[in-house]
């Protein structure tokens, strides 16, 4: 098994920057994803490989990873990305998901 | 575009099996393999399974192993997710999402939305 831990939730006032952590034993070694889920919606893939942007997810979504952290950061946050957000790594061949972090906008 | 058109919501004993379908389109379904997603009500999400739409390699999360197929019909593009001997807390909603391979599963790009599973008495 392999576990990823987020905080439970952060907020932020509209126009700041927030930052959702993700921790993983070596999380660094491999690839982190994330994903933003607004309520009664599906997940949407934000950031891959640590720091990559899917087209059409806007520039002020970036990633970043580290040794045994991954961070997402949401630049100038909007009340849009009120949402909650989901690290995911693939341990031998299995995916795992962090336990959520729901982003407040205030 | 690409569209992932999920079965619709289900209601089970305990101890039945369910069978969810994800019929896709708008891409060539043999070159993304498909990873299904489940979500407890107001919980968290809990990786499922994953299979090889090439060459219909499969891996399940280890809790739900002996109890989750994975299948594929190429021939209609679509994938399929059994489980079986069901219990209350297999109850959620269950995405499936269509997934970069390089070499090993990748980024999970484009989700369904998702079939409610009911288990219940």
């Amino acid at each position: 098994s392999y576990e990823l831990t987020q905080p439970p939730s952060v907020s932020v006032s509209p126009g700041q920057t927030a930052t959702i952590t993700c921790s993983g034993d070596n999380l660094g070694d491999k690839f982190t994803y994330w994903y933003q889920q607004r309520p009664g919606q599906s997940p949407v893939l934000v950031i891959y490989e640590d720091s990559k942007r899917p087209s059409g997810i806007p520039g002020r979504f970036s990633g970043s990873s580290s040794g045994t952290t991954a961070t997402l950061t949401i630049s100038g946050s909007q009340t849009m990305d009120e949402a909650d957000y989901y690290c995911q790594a693939w341990h031998n061949n299995r995916a795992f998901f962090g336990g959520g972090t729901k982003l407040t906008l205030l | 575009q690409i569209q992932m058109l999920q079965s619709g919501p289900e209601v089970k004993r305990p101890g039945a099996s369910v069978k969810v379908s994800c019929k896709t389109s708008g891409y060539t379904f043999t070159s993304y393999g498909i990873s299904w997603v489940r979500q407890a009500p107001g919980q968290g999400l809990e990786w499922v399974g994953w299979i090889s739409t090439y060459n219909g390699k499969t891996n399940s999360a280890q809790r739900l192993q002996n109890r989750v197929t994975l299948t594929t019909d190429t021939s209609t593009s679509t994938a399929y997710m059994e489980l079986r001997s069901l219990r209350s807390d297999d109850t959620a909603l269950y995405f499936c999402a269509r997934t970069s391979v390089l070499i090993d599963p990748s980024a999970l790009l484009t989700w369904g939305p998702g079939t409610v599973v009911t288990v219940s008495s």
